[in-house]
C-alpha cells in the first residue's frame, strides 16, 4: 500500500524568506505521480504544483519548486520569497493508479508565514 | 475557484440518523471521487465514481453510498451515523483517465462540514 509521510507537523516562516516542506513516500510503482495540494482556512483544497515520476527534471511553478528524489522517494516543497497568503496546511499526495486513480495524502504541514 | 460545489457548507446531526451531502462537479468531468478529512488529518479516499458506476473504493464500511447522476452532480449517503463520521467530506472531479488522453488533477470543492453529536 503507498503511504506518505509528512513529518513537519508545522513550521513558520519571515514574510520574503524562503521554506523547504518535506515529504517522503512508499510505493512499489514506478509510474506515478506527485501533487501539493495547499488549503488555506476556507478549506478549499487547491493545487500548488505537480511531479509526474517519470521526469527527472524538477517542477517549478513561480515561486514554488520541488525536490524530487526518486530514488530516495522524496518529494520536497520550496517556496521562496514567502507572502502573507501561503499561510495554510499543505499536503502531499500521490496518486496511484489501476482501477480507480485516487490520492494518497499527507497529514499536512500547517505553514505559519509571519510579517 | 475550481468550478466545483458542494452543499451544505455545514451539517448537524444527530448518531444513528442518514445524511445526503452533494457535490456538483466541473462541467465536463465524469469521474467523481469523495474524501473525508478528520480534524488534523489528510483526506482519505472514500470511493470514486465513473459514469455513474462506483470506480473503485476505500476502507470504509457499506454505510457509505453514493450516486453519480447525468448532469455530474454527485451524493454521499451515509446511514446510521457515528461520532466519528464528524469530518470535512470534500468532492473531486476529474477526467477519466482510461480513455485516450490523461488528465490526473482533480479539482477539489469547498467541502461539507459534518458533525455528529
Amino acid at each position: 500500500a503507498q503511504t506518505v509521510t509528512q513529518s513537519q507537523p508545522e513550521m513558520s516562516v519571515q514574510e520574503a524568506e524562503t521554506v523547504t516542506l518535506s515529504c517522503t513516500y512508499d510505493t512499489s510503482e514506478s509510474n506515478y505521480y506527485l501533487f501539493w495540494y495547499k488549503q488555506p482556512p476556507s478549506r478549499q483544497m487547491i493545487l500548488v504544483i505537480r511531479q509526474e515520476a517519470y521526469k527527472q527534471q524538477n517542477a517549478t511553478e513561480n515561486r514554488f519548486s520541488v525536490n524530487f528524489q526518486k530514488a530516495a522517494k522524496s518529494f520536497s516543497l520550496k517556496i521562496s520569497d514567502s507572502q502573507l497568503g501561503d499561510t495554510a496546511m499543505y499536503f502531499c499526495a500521490f496518486l496511484t493508479q489501476g482501477g480507480s486513480e485516487k490520492l494518497v495524502f499527507g497529514k499536512g504541514t500547517k505553514l505559519t508565514v509571519n510579517p | 475557484e475550481t468550478g466545483v460545489t458542494q452543499s451544505p457548507t455545514h451539517l448537524i446531526k444527530t448518531r444513528g440518523q442518514q445524511v445526503t451531502l452533494r457535490c456538483s462537479s466541473q462541467s465536463g468531468h465524469n469521474t467523481v471521487s469523495w474524501y473525508q478529512q478528520a480534524l488534523g488529518q489528510g483526506p482519505q479516499f472514500i470511493f470514486q465514481y465513473y459514469r455513474e458506476e462506483e470506480n473503485g473504493r476505500g476502507n470504509f464500511p457499506p454505510r457509505f453510498s453514493g450516486l453519480q447522476f447525468p448532469n455530474y452532480s454527485s451524493e454521499l449517503n451515509v446511514n446510521a451515523l457515528e461520532l466519528d463520521d464528524s469530518a470535512l467530506y470534500l468532492c473531486a472531479s476529474s477526467l477519466e483517465t482510461r480513455l485516450a488522453g490523461f488528465s490526473y488533477e482533480q479539482y477539489f470543492g469547498p467541502g461539507t462540514r459534518l458533525t455528529v453529536t
